[in-house]
């Protein structure tokens, strides 16, 4: 089984809808990541958590917002999806300043 | 703000030959790694080397790093079209509370069988 999973894998929503993607892991990690990357382009990290009770803001957190429930879990939400938040969003576990683990992805379509 | 920027932004070769990528970064760093992404996939960590190590190897893998020009280099040698993807470094920036990777926008590179 993957260490680091993403639901859903694609979605297509609507401008204004509220979306949910989330993610779980295995690793065991207390850190976790959420990222967004645009075509042709690097990632730009939006959210990212130290343990259940630490959440912080990363580049791009704006029309973004995060819970993590529990130390396997980190979930990403889109309160009032836009079209420019269309892009490939990724989770990552990582240890303190190790390797990054990343998810599959998730595609979402804002129309 | 990107810190990691990739050379060439695109490298195109033929399979067997050697594939050298680089990386500049601005700000002092514990550690710089390079990843690699197949289309549309998730990254795949490659390779980590400290800011206190110069060079790395991992099979076909051979990384560079000097910190006194803020640059990496990544060279893949005898590469094959399975090598075909986008490669990225990061960097874990040097100092206390230091949390994140930032990426570079990549090197696509395409192997030619």
């Amino acid at each position: 089984d993957a260490d680091v999973t993403q639901t859903p894998r694609n979605r297509i929503t609507k401008t204004g809808k509220r979306i949910m993607l989330e993610c779980s892991q295995t690793k065991g990690h207390d850190r976790m990541y959420w990222y967004r990357q645009d075509p042709g382009l690097g990632l730009q990290l939006i959210y990212y958590s130290f343990d259940v009770k630490d959440i912080n803001k990363g580049e791009i957190s704006d029309g973004y917002s995060v819970s993590r429930q529990a130390q396997a879990k980190f979930s990403l939400s889109l309160e009032s999806a836009i079209p420019n938040q269309t892009a490939l969003y990724f989770c990552a576990t990582s240890a303190p300043k190790g390797t990054q683990y990343f998810g599959p992805g998730t595609r979402l379509l804002v129309l | 703000s990107q810190q990691g920027e990739e050379d060439p932004q695109a490298l195109s070769i033929q399979e067997g030959e050697n594939a050298t990528m680089n990386c500049s970064y601005k700000t002092s760093i514990n550690n710089l790694q390079w990843y690699r992404q197949n289309s549309g996939r998730g990254l795949v960590h490659l390779i980590l080397i400290r800011s206190n190590e110069r060079e790395k190897h991992s099979g076909r893998l051979r990384v560079t790093l000097d910190t006194s020009k803020k640059s990496s280099s990544l060279l893949i040698t005898a590469s094959r079209a399975a090598d075909t993807a986008s490669y990225f470094c990061a960097t874990v920036s040097s100092g206390a509370g230091s949390y994140q990777l930032t990426f570079g926008k990549g090197t696509k590179l395409s192997v030619i069988p």
